[in-house]
């Protein structure tokens, strides 16, 4: 099945750094979501965007839906340890519509 | 706080062998979603319910999967006979149907197939 582009694959940051990632898709979606799953759990919602040009913050985090409609960011400020673990994109097309997900960016920290 | 509730969480089973999985939803939420996780990768819909119709079961290898949700409120899905390109993590999603629609996802069960 098809899957958005993630960009970076994976990212070693020291505790402290801000963090920035993306996700792209040659379709347009009407709905991005980004999840956080960590190893063995299932994934956990951060950000929903419904607006194209909409950035909307949880935290330290803060997301950003593409004017394209065709994209999605993510961003963490001042990283910490519970961070760790994998970053996944989400578009959907229309309400009650199935997910379609990023290949997923795996954050880790370097003590 | 309101959490999506799958079970069992690990499961081991030889090929060939029928296995199942059970998912209750947040209460109140109409659409349900079963999704499978290969490592490495994102999930991938396998089916969706809304209430207790099939909306999409367009990725549900039919001839050895099937799903339920009888009353519109927990769901199963089984396999049979399980295959060892079936070890996977099945991941349970529910939304309220209505809305923004946002998706929560259970904690889900991770199958080995020997």
């Amino acid at each position: 099945g098809q899957q958005l582009n993630q960009s970076p694959q994976s990212m070693f940051i020291q505790e402290g750094e801000d963090v920035s990632m993306n996700c792209t898709s040659s379709s347009i979606f009407n709905t991005w979501l980004w999840y956080k799953q960590e190893p063995g759990e299932g994934p956990v919602l951060l950000i929903a965007l419904y607006k194209a040009g909409e950035l909307t913050s949880n935290g330290r985090l803060t997301a950003q839906f593409g004017i394209t409609r065709k994209d999605s960011f993510l961003n963490i400020s001042a990283s910490i340890p519970s961070d760790v673990g994998i970053y996944f994109c989400a578009g959907q097309r229309f309400g009650n519509e199935k997910l379609t997900f990023g290949t997923g960016t795996r954050l880790t920290i370097i003590p | 706080e309101a959490e999506v509730a799958q079970s069992p969480r690990y499961k081991i089973t030889e090929k060939s062998q029928a296995v199942a999985f059970w998912c209750d939803p947040i209460s109140g939420h109409a659409t349900l979603y079963w999704y499978r996780q290969i490592l490495g990768q994102g999930p991938e819909l396998l089916v969706q319910f809304q209430d207790e119709s099939v909306v999409d079961d367009s990725q549900l290898p039919k001839d050895r999967f099937s799903a339920e949700r009888l009353k519109g409120v927990d769901s199963t899905l089984k396999i049979q006979p399980a295959e060892l390109g079936d070890s996977a993590m099945y991941l349970c999603a529910s939304s309220s149907g209505t809305g923004d629609n946002e998706q929560f996802f259970g904690p889900g069960t991770r199958l080995t197939v020997l």
